[in-house]
């Protein structure tokens, strides 16, 4: 089945921007979402099929995907976007649902 | 958007069985795939299984199956999801989330249940 790549973690200052990356086979081929976890809450879906927003998320949140990477980009870093950041693809070959190993974002 | 509330947690001994509910209100679950997704402690995401709008078409990840059954009472609004031959690795906060279609993003997640396999 797949695996998407994340990088653990990832340090930017308030104010500029953060660029979180999700590597994986077979990714160009795929949908991916983006859920950010603030700690001790559940997840909240923040990007959906690669570079959609849903209501409520800032603009300042937005997805692309080029090859095999997809990156969730945040704008205009503040301090309430500490969390957790997952990626997330449905893999047809095998009828799983797969995370990324998550990335922790800290604002400085 | 409605609320998903999970329920069913606690400690457990391994080999022991145990059932998660997922209860749905203020939407129609009927019209909805369940999914259970797991967090052990201090560590990311991991799906667990799926359950279509209809019970219909039914899925596992490949550490549960054989042990866990995901199920519905659409009249009850709730979705299930029996865990037996529990293990330690099963510790975990479980939270159920909802689709508009199997394949599609978790558009909707309760605040989850946490059930910790322990002698």
């Amino acid at each position: 089945s797949s695996v998407l790549t994340q990088p653990p973690s990832l340090s930017v200052a308030p104010g500029k921007t953060a660029r979180i990356t999700c590597g994986g086979n077979n990714i160009g081929s795929r949908s991916v979402h983006w859920y950010h976890q603030k700690s001790g809450q559940a997840p909240v879906l923040v990007i959906f099929y690669d570079t959609d927003r849903p209501s409520g998320i800032p603009e300042r949140f937005s997805g692309s995907k080029s090859g095999n990477t997809a990156t969730l980009t945040i704008s205009r870093v503040e301090a309430g976007d500490e969390a957790d950041y997952y990626c997330q693809v449905w893999d047809k070959t095998s009828d799983h649902w797969v995370f990324g190993g998550g990335t922790k974002l800290t604002v400085l | 958007q409605g609320q998903l509330v999970e329920s069913g947690g606690g400690v457990v001994q391994p080999g022991r069985s145990l059932r998660l509910s997922c209860a749905a209100s203020e939407f129609t679950l009927s019209t909805y795939g369940i999914h259970w997704v797991r967090q052990a402690p201090g560590k990311g995401l991991e799906w667990v299984s799926v359950i279509s709008y209809d019970g219909s078409n039914r899925y596992y990840a490949d550490s549960v199956k054989g042990r866990f059954t995901i199920s519905r009472d659409n009249s009850k609004h709730t979705v299930y999801l029996q865990m037996t031959s529990l293990r330690r690795e099963d510790t975990a906060v479980y939270y159920c989330a909802r689709v508009q279609r199997m394949t599609a993003y978790f558009e909707h997640w309760g605040r989850g249940t946490l059930v910790t396999v322990s002698s």
